[in-house]
């Protein structure tokens, strides 16, 4: 079935320095790639998202990145701070939305 | 301001029972989503809406059921038939008819004890 890979499962950076989270999908089909952020007790939330006709977004700190040949997709946050520190989570859409499985940032000063 | 509101944010239930968890958003979303949370699973998709009057399964509904009689409600009843019920429960919506991101609720935390 449809699947999203998430890696890795926790990340843990010093202050100012950058994230990468990387993930992978496997239905050629999907076109729509959101990324969320859940802190912890709340709903998560949408950060940034890209569409399969574009290959980079960038939005501040935060950017992400599609390969479609290699249906991989990235997220990039540089100069980190402590109030990065949360669950993301990946995801990929053709007729549904499917989700990875999370990556857990702690970002220390 | 316009959100989606689910409550309550904390719910007991007996073994045996069954228990209805309220999702509402004022959006004028089409579609509305449940999903359950466990410890590093991601999110899975319990039963979703596109149309008022219409929902289709998803990846885990056994021992779950849903309405959709107004479109800004869909209450999620999790049954005495749910095998392990205890988790964090998220309800979604979003615009259809192009790539519009999900708006979350901030979830309902479910306990069997």
């Amino acid at each position: 079935g449809e699947n999203v890979e998430q890696h890795p499962s926790t990340l843990s950076v010093q202050e100012g320095d950058s994230a990468v989270i990387k993930c992978t999908y496997s239905d050629s089909a999907s076109n729509y790639f959101p990324w969320y952020k859940q802190e912890l007790g709340k709903g998560p939330q949408l950060i940034i998202d890209i569409r399969s006709n574009v290959g980079e977004k960038k939005d501040q700190r935060i950017a992400v990145t599609l390969n479609k040949t290699a249906k991989h997709f990235s997220l990039h946050i540089t100069e980190t701070q402590p109030e990065d520190s949360a669950v993301y989570f990946c995801a990929a859409r053709s007729d549904k939305l499917i989700f990875g499985t999370g990556t857990r940032l702690q970002v220390f000063p | 301001d316009g959100g989606i509101t689910q409550s309550p944010k904390y719910l007991f239930r007996k073994e045996g029972q069954n228990v209805t968890l309220s999702c509402e958003q004022n959006l004028n979303h089409d579609a509305m989503y449940w999903y359950r949370q466990d410890p590093g699973q991601g999110l899975r998709l319990i039963y979703y809406s596109q149309i008022v009057n219409d929902f289709q399964k998803g990846d885990i509904a056994e021992g779950y059921s849903v309405s959709r009689e107004k479109k800004e409600s869909f209450p999620l009843t999790v049954t005495s038939a749910q095998k392990n019920p205890t988790a964090f429960y998220l309800c979604a919506s979003r615009l259809t008819g192009g790539h519009y991101g999900y708006t979350f609720g901030s979830g309902t935390r479910l306990t069997v004890v």
